[in-house]
């Protein structure tokens, strides 16, 4: 299995602008999270989904950010509009039922300028 | 203050032994893990233990768990220098919902000196 693939793995955008991070989980999982990780507050989760649907989104920082799950290969973040504080890298994980080892992606790197 | 904290930096000559704490505030913690992030990439499962365990042995790497003082260390035999990398520690509790969240500390940055 390739494991948890995340697009794009850098992401320069200047402030204000839309940014959407993508992730497709490993197959047959069927519970995904996205984290946050910064210096200053370390990994944070933001929300998970399980079988598609968000289960808890009280990580999520504001109303810009946003997130979907059309269907159980693919996830988006979305930052709109976007800020400097937002930099920082995004990892989306997956599990195959929510209460197995999680399996992170590597991650996107974000800076907003 | 943190759920889970951890020291920030350790540095170990290459062949000794390394030894990570971390301490949890949850005494309803149910598991407790130890993710490795090399650099540039994602955090890597590499060992965890339930809470009714006081130790577990994987190879070169030992996790004692002392419940009491709420107390969790990963000891790495022989340290290599391919084990620098951040390791965190992170704790997770029975869910009624639907998935089992995690609460990480800050990581540990490893540095193997030869």
């Amino acid at each position: 299995d390739a494991g948890v693939i995340q697009s794009p793995r850098h992401e320069v955008t200047e402030m204000g602008q839309e940014v959407t991070l993508r992730c497709k989980p490993i197959s047959g999982h069927n519970s995904l999270f996205w984290y946050r990780q910064t210096m200053m507050r370390g990994l944070e989760l933001l929300i998970y989904f399980n079988n598609n649907v968000p289960i808890d989104d009280s990580g999520m920082p504001e109303d810009r950010f946003s997130a979907k799950m059309p269907n159980a290969s693919f996830s988006t973040l979305k930052i709109q509009p976007s800020e400097p504080r937002d930099s920082a890298v995004y990892f989306c994980a997956s599990s195959r039922t929510g209460f197995d080892e999680q399996y992170f992606g590597p991650g996107t790197r974000l800076t907003v300028t | 203050g943190e759920d889970v904290e951890q020291s920030l930096f350790l540095s170990v000559r290459e062949g000794d032994s390394s030894v990570i704490n971390c301490t949890y505030t949850d005494s309803s913690s149910t598991y407790l893990y130890w993710y490795k992030q090399e650099p540039g990439a994602g955090l890597q499962l590499l060992t965890y233990i339930f809470s009714n365990m006081d130790m577990k042995q994987d190879q070169r790497l030992t996790v004692l768990l002392n419940k009491k003082d709420k107390h969790l260390s990963l000891r790495i035999a022989d340290t290599q220098t391919g084990d620098s990398a951040i390791y965190f520690c992170a704790e997770s509790k029975n869910s009624s919902g639907s998935a089992r969240q995690l609460t990480f500390g800050s990581g540990t940055q490893l540095t193997v000196l030869p």
